[in-house]
């Protein structure tokens, strides 16, 4: 079956660095996309990997590694503004996204 | 950039009743839009994709006659919630993709529906 996994929750410090990881195990693979969602809203594109490596936009990055079924989205220099679930999602081979439970971070001050 | 609407943002009805929920890109042409819904902590799941001007594809286990998807132009789709129950309460969401060869999909903001 196809699976994505990734933490239910993860707690950071206003102003620090933090990494949330994806795992993923898909029948094909056209892409995975990072999307951010604050409570009550629909969410919002943050990045689109389908080559191996880093892809950096601002204070957000997403690698992936292809080989290995993983992916992580990194974020610096937290703001409260940042406090939302981020949803890992992977594009199958038959163009349907696969969707993650989401990881909710807590950004405290 | 793209933008997706939904109408209206929040709806209340009562149980037996049913409930139209709109999708509009309003600055691109949706070749193909997307249902969705969200139960509180939990993740997106598909409902059905839908193409401009043909019957629309449901997932496993979502019912085609209680909810009726219409994709009657490259800019609206209708998703319409018949002899709404109180188990169908949930966030709707829909989504927009532009066409052949573009991936990322644009989200609407969302219907919380609350059947009572």
């Amino acid at each position: 079956g196809q699976n994505i996994d990734q933490p239910t929750e993860m707690t950071a410090t206003e102003g620090a660095i933090v990494q949330i990881n994806c795992t993923y195990q898909t029948s094909g693979f056209n892409g995975l996309f990072w999307y951010q969602q604050h409570a009550g809203e629909a969410p919002t594109f943050l990045s689109y990997n389908v080559l191996d490596g880093l892809e950096e936009k601002g204070r957000f990055s997403s690698f992936l590694s292809r080989s290995k079924g993983y992916s992580y989205l990194l974020l610096k220099e937290l703001q409260m503004k940042d406090s939302a679930s981020y949803l890992c999602a992977v594009m199958d081979s038959n163009y349907q996204l696969i969707w993650g439970a989401g990881t909710k971070l807590i950004i405290k001050p | 950039g793209a933008v997706v609407s939904q109408h209206p943002s929040r709806v209340i009805c009562k149980s037996g009743t049913s409930v139209k929920i709109e999708c509009r890109s309003l600055d691109f042409q949706a070749t193909t839009m997307f249902w969705y819904r969200q139960f509180p902590k939990q993740s997106l799941m598909l409902m059905a994709t839908s193409n401009e001007g043909s019957k629309a594809t449901y997932e496993q286990g979502v019912e085609k006659d209680k909810f009726l998807i219409n994709h009657a132009s490259l800019t609206l789709s209708t998703l319409t919630v018949t002899s709404a129950h109180p188990e169908d309460s949930s966030f709707y969401i829909c989504s927009a993709r532009e066409g052949q060869g573009t991936y990322e999909q644009y989200f609407g903001p969302g219907t919380r529906l609350t059947v009572t």
